[in-house]
């Protein structure tokens, strides 16, 4: 079935290192990706997205890279600080509304 | 101005009893999704209302049910609440049904004992 998932659950770096989220998806209908960050008690707040026409998408510390080749999806943090520290999540959507969540990876940012 | 609303923020229920949620879309957005986020999980995709159809349900029991009301707020109802319904319920608006962006609300904390 459809799925979208992650490789790893949690990720630990050093506050001003860059940090990569990983996600993995298996529905190659799927033409629009998303990244959201959430944080303990909160909803989930949206990063940035990338349709599949693109292959790189540029934010502000933040950039998206896709790969239709291999279903895969990262998520690129630079100069990683202390309020990045959260829940990531990539969810797909093909124009259905819904969206498809995968499992989330915790970054942990040490000071 | 305001993003999603959720309420109640918690809420504690016993098994059997009945439970109806409450959110308020962003001004100007007709679309409202709901999700259901079970701890240590993705949220997964229960309900979505347009111009107050249905246009999508997930893979929930006819337990769960919603409705969504001509100002565009919408209401999760959950009947024969189980233990397993224990999560946090998430709300997302969009402009329009077919939208690819949503944003999502605080969410509503269930706790069934």
């Amino acid at each position: 079935g459809e799925s979208v998932g992650l490789h790893l659950p949690t990720l630990s770096v050093q506050e001003g290192d860059n940090s990569i989220i990983n996600c993995a998806y298996s529905n190659s209908a799927s033409d629009y990706f998303i990244w959201y960050k959430q944080e303990s008690g909160k909803g989930p707040q949206f990063i940035i997205d990338i349709r599949s026409n693109m292959d790189k998408r540029q934010g502000q510390r933040v950039t998206v890279l896709l790969n239709k080749t291999v279903k895969h999806l990262s998520l690129q943090i630079a100069a990683t600080q202390p309020g990045d520290s959260a829940v990531y999540f990539c969810a797909e959507n093909s124009n259905t509304g819904k969206l498809i969540f995968g499992q989330g990876t915790t970054l942990q940012v040490k000071p | 101005d305001a993003g999603v609303t959720q309420s109640p923020t918690h809420l504690i229920k016993t098994r059997g009893q009945h439970v109806t949620l409450r959110c308020s879309p962003i001004s100007g957005h007709k679309s409202v999704s709901w999700y259901q986020q079970v701890l240590g999980q993705g949220p997964q995709f229960i309900f979505q209302y347009y111009e107050k159809e249905e246009r999508g349900r997930g893979n929930f029991p006819d337990r769960f049910s919603a409705r969504q009301f001509p100002n565009y707020s919408s209401e999760l109802n959950v009947n024969a609440l189980l233990l397993g319904d224990s999560a946090l319920y998430l709300c997302a608006s969009s402009l329009v049904g077919s939208s690819y962006e949503q944003y999502f609300g605080p969410g509503t904390r269930l706790t069934v004992t």
